[in-house]
């Protein structure tokens, strides 16, 4: 059974960093990219970031590019998103997402997804 | 970036009634590459549909998807009281060329 599990959220000062994790179980990790989605409250699905299997590529979205950082360690089956100069408006459960694209690659069609963290900027 | 809109914002059935949901992009979806995902509240999301038409593992019969170009649907034949949820679509293919629609709620009129 895949297994996805965050972890690493809570409330923190805007300006300031977190770091997500995401542990993976139930599949060979290092053979899929891994995502992370974001949900705002009330709001829709925002993709951030996204990793290859070998992490080769990692892309992000225009409103985290420079201050998010994708990375993953397959030897812990573990995906990490570093969080830094956070905003009010990064307020949102977090989602890490299997990708279901081919030998690592991204085609950002998600087919398993963990329960979420939930993240807090707010002074 | 392609938009996706979808309508209604909300849809009142009741169990055992039919459920029609509409995704319509801003230019053509290449390749048909559109996905719809169902959340209920407090849950993550779970895929249904991908690739417009095609159910992912598990997913039941009365759940199916239709469309190409710029037009999708999303149909629930027959509504069951788990199905009552909110259904995003998606156009996907590269990390570079993916959003989401703002979603549909399917509410217990």
């Amino acid at each position: 059974e895949v297994l996805l599990v965050e972890s690493g959220g809570g409330l923190v000062k805007p300006g300031g960093s977190l770091r997500l994790s995401c542990a993976a179980s139930g599949f060979t990790f290092s053979n899929y990219a891994m995502n992370w989605v974001r949900q705002a409250p009330g709001k829709g699905l925002e993709w951030i970031s996204s990793i290859s299997g070998s992490s080769g590529y990692k892309y992000n979205a225009d409103s985290v590019n420079g201050r998010f950082t994708i990375s993953r360690d397959n030897a812990k089956n573990s995906l990490y998103l570093e969080m830094d100069s956070l905003r009010v408006e990064d307020t949102a459960v977090y989602y890490c997402a299997r990708d279901s694209g081919i030998g690592g690659y991204s085609n950002s069609l998600f087919d398993f997804w963990g329960q979420g963290t939930r993240v807090t900027v707010s002074s | 970036e392609i938009v996706l809109t979808q309508s209604p914002g909300t849809l009142s059935l009741s169990p055992g009634e039919r459920a029609t949901l509409s995704c319509r992009a801003s230019q053509s979806v290449r390749s048909s590459l559109l996905a719809w995902y169902q959340q209920k509240p407090g849950q993550a999301p779970r895929l249904l549909i991908y690739g417009a038409s095609s159910r992912a593992t598990g997913i039941a019969d009365r759940f199916s998807g239709s469309g190409s170009g710029t037009d999708f649907t999303l149909t629930i034949s027959r509504l069951e009281p788990e199905d009552f949820a909110v259904y995003f679509c998606q156009q996907y293919g590269s990390s570079l060329s993916l959003t989401f629609g703002g979603g549909t709620k399917v509410e217990i009129k």
